[in-house]
């Protein structure tokens, strides 16, 4: 079954220092979402991507993040200066033409899991 | 604005039990209700989905369904297994809105032998 890969898997890195954190999707799907989720807390959506631009983009998705597809595979986060806030579990998800529209689900990866020390 | 609650966990049960995952919802249009489960070290997978009230989503002996009334969505499963350990996410996506699907906290369900 075709699979959503995301990389790496566990990052440690120090306040203030630039993360990317990458994904690969599903080869025919053009939507791209990245979520989060805080140790204990909802999943909370950050944003999405199609046809190379951000469509939707949640409140925490400030100046600090930012998202490109630069190769058209890989689909990256960047979070500029890291806080100790950040410290997460990003998912990556993807979906296939009208997925939403239909109700359906998304495809998720297996998450990076961001430590800020 | 959405937000789906889910009870808290960890929800721990002996193989065979009955199992039930609650879940309720508030949303301003008309939503589509989602179960996603992650195992360990994986992504979420959509378990079942329901898109409009009344409907039951069942899958792999799951089953959950789309209560307009009580705006509910519990998670149930007759007899779990070891194997069903997992974190369970219950998720809406508001199809009068912007789809994007919002989540709960995810519940956590460790099975013992």
């Amino acid at each position: 079954e075709p699979e959503v890969t995301q990389t790496p898997s566990h990052q440690v890195t120090q306040m203030g220092q630039e993360v990317i954190l990458r994904c690969v999707p599903i080869s025919n799907h053009l939507y791209f979402y990245w979520y989060r989720q805080i140790l204990g807390q909802k999943v909370e959506f950050l944003v999405s991507f199609y046809n190379n631009e951000i469509s939707e983009k949640s409140e925490i998705f400030d100046d600090q993040f930012s998202v490109e597809r630069p190769d058209g595979s890989n689909f990256t986060l960047k979070i500029r200066s890291t806080k100790l806030e950040d410290s997460a579990m990003y998912f990556c998800a993807t979906g296939p033409p009208g997925h939403l529209t239909r109700g359906e689900g998304y495809t998720f990866g297996s998450g990076t899991r961001l430590t800020v020390v | 604005g959405n937000s789906v609650t889910q009870m808290e966990g960890p929800v721990t049960l002996s193989e065979e039990a009955f199992l039930t995952i609650n879940c309720t919802y508030t949303a301003t249009g008309y939503p589509s209700l989602f179960w996603y489960v992650q195992y360990p070290g994986e992504g979420l997978q959509l378990l079942l989905k329901a898109t409009k009230a009344d409907d039951k989503g069942s899958n792999k002996g799951f089953e959950a369904t789309y209560r307009k009334e009580t705006t509910s969505f519990h998670l149930e499963k007759g007899s779990v297994q070891v194997s069903d350990s997992a974190v369970y996410f219950c998720a809406l996506s508001d199809q009068g809105g912007s789809y994007i699907p919002t989540f709960g906290r995810g519940t956590s369900l460790i099975v013992h032998p």
